[in-house]
C-alpha cells in the first residue's frame, strides 16, 4: 500500500527564513499531491496541488512545491516565512493508479494517504 | 458557496455504545470521504461514497460503517465504541471521482469524538 513519509515533524524557523518540507511518497505510477495546512483550531486547507505537467507548482500564499517523479518526492517550500504560516502541514497522496487497478478498470477514487505532518512554529 | 459542513462538532459517548456522524458536502460535489484524525496515528482513511455507492474502504474494523443519500450528503456510523476510538473525524467532497478527474478534496471542520 502506498505510505507518505514527512521527514520532519517538528521545525522552529525565524521571521524571513527559508522553508523547505520533505515529502516522499512509496511508489511510482500515477498520482496526485497536495499539500494541505491546518492553522491551529482550523480545518484542513489546500495550500497546492500536482496533477499532471509542469512538476514545479505554486499554490496560495507564496508556497511552491516541487515533484521529482525518480525521488519519489513533492518538497513544499517557501523563500520567507511569516509569523502567520505557523501551522501544521499535511503531505498527501492520491494514488490513482492503485485504485484504477484494483477496481477492475472502473475508474475513480479519492482515497488520500497523508503524512503523519510537520507542525511549523515561526518566531517573530 | 457553503463549505463542507460536518454536524455535531463534538460528541461524548461511552464504551459499547454507537455513534453517527452527519457530512453535508460542497453543493454539487458527489464525492464524500471520511478520515480519522489521531495524535498517534494521523490522518487516515475510513471510507469514500460516490453516487450512494462505497467506492474505496481503508483498513478499519467492520464497526465502522458509512452510507451517502441521494442528496449526496452522507454519515458514518461507528457501533460498540471503544475507548480507542476518541478521534477527530473529518468528511471531505469532491466533484467528481473519475479517474481522469483532477479531484481535490475539501474538508470539513471534523466532528470530535471522545469516549470515556
Amino acid at each position: 500500500a502506498q505510505s507518505v513519509s514527512q521527514h520532519n515533524h517538528h521545525v522552529i524557523l525565524s521571521e524571513a527564513a527559508s522553508l523547505e518540507l520533505g515529502c516522499n511518497y512509496s511508489y511510482g505510477g500515477t498520482v496526485n499531491l497536495f499539500w494541505y495546512v491546518q492553522y491551529p483550531g482550523q480545518h484542513l486547507q489546500l495550500l497546492l496541488k500536482y496533477f499532471s505537467g509542469d512538476p514545479l507548482v505554486k499554490g496560495i500564499k507564496g508556497f511552491e512545491a516541487e515533484f521529482i517523479k525518480s525521488k519519489f518526492s513533492f518538497n513544499l517550500r517557501k523563500p520567507s516565512v511569516q509569523w502567520s504560516d505557523t501551522a501544521e502541514y499535511f503531505c498527501a497522496v492520491n494514488d490513482v493508479q492503485a485504485q484504477l487497478w484494483s477496481r477492475n478498470l472502473t475508474g475513480g477514487g479519492n482515497k488520500l494517504t497523508f503524512g503523519t505532518g510537520t507542525q511549523l512554529k515561526v518566531e517573530l | 458557496k457553503a463549505g463542507v459542513t460536518q454536524t455535531p462538532r463534538y460528541l461524548i459517548k461511552t464504551r459499547g455504545q454507537q455513534v453517527t456522524l452527519s457530512c453535508s458536502p460542497i453543493s454539487g460535489h458527489r464525492s464524500v470521504s471520511w478520515y480519522q484524525q489521531t495524535p498517534g496515528q494521523g490522518l487516515q482513511f475510513l471510507f469514500e461514497y460516490f453516487s450512494e455507492t462505497q467506492r474505496n474502504k481503508g483498513n478499519f474494523p467492520g464497526r465502522f460503517s458509512g452510507r451517502q443519500f441521494s442528496n449526496s450528503r452522507s454519515e458514518m456510523n461507528v457501533s460498540t465504541l471503544e475507548l480507542g476510538d476518541s478521534a477527530l473525524y473529518l468528511c471531505a467532497s469532491s466533484l467528481e471521482a473519475s479517474f481522469l478527474a483532477k479531484n481535490i478534496q475539501y474538508f470539513g471542520a471534523g466532528t470530535r469524538l471522545s469516549v470515556l
